[in-house]
């Protein structure tokens, strides 16, 4: 079974500039979570998806990130005009509709680096 | 305000020996908590949990504690090995309801030595 996978792996942009990440979850998978890590603190809850839905976003740090999930599958969580303080690592989180909090698989994360 | 704390930014522990990473939490409404492993370049992952209704648990080389009056929970490793080394989370959640949050301490490194 394939895990959850996040694509790029590493992103350098120049501030202003736009970058778009994606997740493609655990096949069956309804829960999709965002998190971020900024260097040397703790790893920080973006948002969370059932399906298609946001089911909270309240992680969110500003209007200028915004999260997709069409269809129910991959989701995409794109930042726009991107700023210093947004570098940091992005995961993403998967599990089961009723799925204990144990199954919660986390992808390998995208290294943001904002210059 | 952070929520999962873990005090210890680093900790080095001999092979063999016992490595012990600590972890206090603020929130009364937390009932299930959660350590995960991270190596370099790759996501976190599952190690042991535990229900605020117990006080212990098990899994092989891994036992976590619960202190629920002092809001602390503590894993521990016996014997350490120098795989284990890694940085470890603590992280914390309210297990009722459709929202599966966690919330995360800042993570200690361990690193065992040969």
């Amino acid at each position: 079974e394939a895990g959850v996978t996040q694509f790029p792996s590493h992103s350098v942009i120049e501030k202003g500039q736009t970058v778009t990440l994606r997740c493609d979850p655990i096949s069956g998978h309804d829960n999709l979570y965002w998190y971020r890590r900024v260097m040397g603190k703790e790893i920080k809850f973006l948002l969370h998806f059932v399906k298609e839905s946001k089911q909270d976003e309240s992680g969110m740090p500003n209007n200028r990130f915004l999260a997709e999930r069409t269809g129910g599958t991959y989701s995409t969580l794109k930042v726009q005009p991107a700023e210093l303080e947004d570098s940091g690592v992005y995961f993403c989180a998967s599990s089961q509709a009723s799925g204990s909090l144990d199954g919660y698989t986390f992808g390998s994360g995208t290294r943001l680096t904002v210059v | 305000d952070q929520q999962v704390k873990q005090n210890s930014p680093s900790l080095s522990v001999q092979e063999g020996r016992i490595s012990i990473l600590n972890c206090d939490y603020t929130n009364s409404m937390f009932d299930y908590f959660l350590w995960y492993k991270k190596y370099p370049a790759e996501g976190p992952t599952f190690l042991i949990s535990i229900s605020s209704i117990k006080d212990k648990n098990e899994d092989g080389r891994f036992t976590v504690f619960l202190n629920k009056s002092a809001k602390h929970l503590s894993l521990h490793i016996v014997p350490s090995q120098p795989g284990d080394s890694a940085v470890y989370f603590c992280a914390a959640s309210r297990s009722g309801g459709s929202n599966y949050k966690l919330t995360f301490g800042k993570g200690t490194l361990l690193t065992v030595n040969p």
